[in-house]
């Protein structure tokens, strides 16, 4: 079953806007990780949240995290046409062992 | 590192033929990952491994799919015999089992199955 669940599906901004997705959950985790995507090419690590964290930075991306609302946003600042890709969140689970659980993927498109 | 490798990355096969893809992890890495993604369905994880032991295949779709690891440093996902329904992209990913799982994938195979 589906543990997270990104929004929105699609998103198309120009450069230098801001993007926010947002990824909720179902479970408890013990962190939450961030992916992403570009066109035929596999997912690439961005940036992980632990479940004791509520903030992270790195570089231009900022992620949240919220466990009483089991929900968690990835904020890309002054975006570039290279972000155009699809971004994923995912989770640990307790019946997951070592596997996470990955959403469906925000499309992000920033054109110049 | 070189990074997951995976081959082939292009594979067109005639519905009813054998499939074998393959995938060398990350040195190192004891879980592997192997993952089928469509635009209908998005990322499925069809199997993993721990310590080249096979932990969950529920993600596995039928008995004509089967995936083995004889080695920490390889491992196939067979698809036999394969169905046009069967075409996607395949990820194999690796990752150090810890408390945070981060996961390396690699370039994918693109599957055709005509």
């Amino acid at each position: 079953s589906q543990q997270g669940e990104e929004d929105p599906q699609a998103l198309s901004i120009q450069e230098g806007e801001n993007a926010t997705m947002n990824c909720s959950y179902k479970t408890s985790i013990n962190n939450l990780q961030w992916y992403r995507q570009n066109s035929g090419r596999g997912l690439v690590h961005l940036i992980l949240i632990r479940s004791n964290e509520r903030e992270k930075h790195s570089g231009r991306l900022r992620v949240t995290l919220d466990t009483s609302k089991k929900s968690s946003s990835l904020l890309i600042t002054a975006s570039r046409a290279a972000d155009t890709a699809s971004y994923f969140c995912a989770t640990d689970a307790p019946q997951a062992g070592t596997a996470l659980i990955f959403g469906k993927g925000t499309t992000l498109s920033v054109s110049s | 590192d070189a990074g997951v490798i995976q081959s082939p990355r292009h594979e067109v096969t005639e519905m009813g033929q054998e499939v074998t893809l393959r995938c060398k992890p990350i040195s190192g890495h004891n879980s592997l990952f192997w993952y089928r993604q469509t635009m209908m369905r998005g990322l499925e994880l069809l199997i993993y491994f721990n310590n080249n032991v096979p932990i969950d295949d529920s993600g596995m779709p039928e008995d004509r799919f089967s995936a083995k690891m004889p080695n920490a440093s390889f491992s196939t996902l067979k698809i036999q015999p394969s169905e046009p329904r069967d075409s996607a992209v395949y990820f194999c990913a690796s990752s150090l089992a810890g408390d945070s799982y981060e996961q390396y994938f690699g370039p994918g195979t693109r599957l055709t199955v005509t």
